[in-house]
């Protein structure tokens, strides 16, 4: 198994720009999630998802969209970039959100 | 969710056991003690969950006080590899009917030296 996969690893947008952070998992789990980290700070929850079709918002859910198609894709979608979205996004997903969290290696994105 | 409180940071010595502390004061009944480290620039990892008997996996040790109010992360021979943040987290549970969602706080950044 692959496990848990982010891409891409880096990436550098400018303020008003759009674009989709993917991340599959092959464990066939339901429940995916999607946080992002800041320097020296603990992870904060975006957006969750406990099965196809099914998301709902976390702590920090604006600027962010997110769908659930397949059980195995959960892309992160930023609509129009700004600064404070500077951050690690680090996607999850488990059998269920008490469950074993894997978590993917990140990706580190920079808006400028 | 029940808040815990951990120290800000912690320095082991290679080959000794490492004690990460969690206060838990205000922890429910029904809600699980849950450990993830995070080494450098990785995605979190997780590491032993309990409700109140002491747990013991391949990584570590979980020793949970008997009022539940504290437990403490035990990595008996730690190595330059365990250098990471360790975060405590209480979060209730399938099994007991009051799931929740994982919150992260600051954690204890360990360092393991030579």
């Amino acid at each position: 198994n692959a496990g848990v996969t982010q891409t891409p690893k880096f990436q550098v947008l400018k303020t008003g720009q759009s674009m989709t952070l993917q991340c599959a998992q092959d464990m066939n789990h339901e429940y995916m999630s999607w946080y992002r980290q800041d320097p020296g700070m603990g992870l904060r929850l975006i957006h969750y998802s406990v099965g196809a079709g099914i998301t709902d918002q976390g702590e920090v859910p604006n600027g962010y969209n997110v769908s659930r198609s397949t059980t195995e894709d959960f892309p992160l979608r930023l609509l129009s970039a700004a600064p404070s979205q500077t951050s690690v996004y680090f996607c999850a997903s488990s059998y269920h959100s008490t469950y074993e969290q894997y978590f993917g290696p990140g990706t580190r994105l920079t808006v400028t | 969710d029940a808040k815990t409180t951990q120290p800000t940071s912690m320095d082991c010595a290679e080959g000794r056991a490492a004690n990460l502390p969690c206060n838990h004061s205000t922890i429910s009944g029904n809600e699980y003690v849950y450990w993830y480290r995070q080494i450098h620039s990785q995605g979190p990892q997780y590491i032993i969950h309990g409700l109140k008997n002491n747990e013991t996996n391949e990584m570590a040790s979980l020793i949970i006080t008997e009022d539940r109010k504290s437990s403490t992360l035990i990595l008996p021979h730690a190595t330059l590899r365990d250098t990471a943040v360790y975060y405590c987290i209480v979060m209730g549970s399938i099994n007991t009917g009051t799931a929740s969602k994982l919150t992260f706080g600051t954690g204890t950044r360990l360092q393991v030296t030579l």
